[in-house]
């Protein structure tokens, strides 16, 4: 049973560009949380999602950032014009939902913005 | 919102001997804690958790405790061995509709040999 994944694991970026983070979750697993780390911190929640539906945002920046979970396919967290401030790892995890509260997490995105 | 503070940031032991790492939170409504080891350039690993109904959880040579009355809980690890050198987290969850958790910031745990 594969693990949660991520893709790509290095993205480098210029000020201004796009930056699409994606999350694959384990099979069987209808939730996702995105978290960002910052150098020498904790994680922070960003976003909640379930099959085509955001549960929670409340970690979300209000601008340039946001995700999504379609029907098909991994979830996409999406960063538009990155600003140096954006440079993080960001990590996504996975979990079965149905009251389960065990989060499974993938091995990250490192974004760094020049 | 949860707020979660993790002592001490860090930590360092001789091999075979214990570690402890303590966490307290904020919101008396967090009734799930797990623990998190993390390795340099890695994801975080689920290690060990607990519920709020559950008072102690063992699993080898790690355990978890869970003061509710003080909200406060730790993280032990016994007969530590090289491995267990990474950075553990601390997190709290309130469960309910929402099982986003927040994390302390951390304590890097080296192990001497």
């Amino acid at each position: 049973n594969a693990g949660v994944m991520q893709n790509p694991r290095h993205l480098v970026r210029r000020r201004g560009q796009e930056a699409r983070l994606r999350c694959s979750p384990m099979k069987g697993h209808s939730h996702v949380y995105w978290y960002r780390q910052l150098p020498e911190e904790g994680l922070k929640f960003m976003v909640y999602l379930q099959k085509e539906n955001i549960i929670d945002e409340s970690g979300m920046p209000k601008e340039r950032f946001s995700a999504e979970f379609p029907k098909e396919g991994p979830s996409i967290l999406r960063i538009q014009q990155v600003v140096r401030g954006d440079s993080a790892a960001y990590f996504c995890a996975s979990s079965p939902g149905r009251g389960s509260y065990e989060q499974y997490f993938g091995p990250g995105t490192r974004l760094t913005v020049t | 919102g949860e707020n979660v503070e993790q002592h001490p940031s860090t930590l360092s032991v001789q091999e075979g001997d214990s570690a402890v790492i303590k966490c307290t939170y904020s919101d008396s409504a967090s009734n799930y804690f797990p623990w998190y080891k993390q390795e340099l350039g890695k994801g975080p690993q689920l290690i060990i958790d607990i519920r709020s109904n559950v008072g102690e959880k063992k699993d080898q040579r790690i355990a978890v405790t869970l003061n509710k009355t003080a909200k406060h809980f730790s993280l032990h690890i016994t007969e530590t061995q090289p491995e267990d050198s990474a950075v553990y987290f601390c997190a709290a969850s309130t469960g309910s509709n929402d099982y986003k958790l927040s994390f302390g910031a951390g304590t890097t745990v080296t192990v001497r040999a």
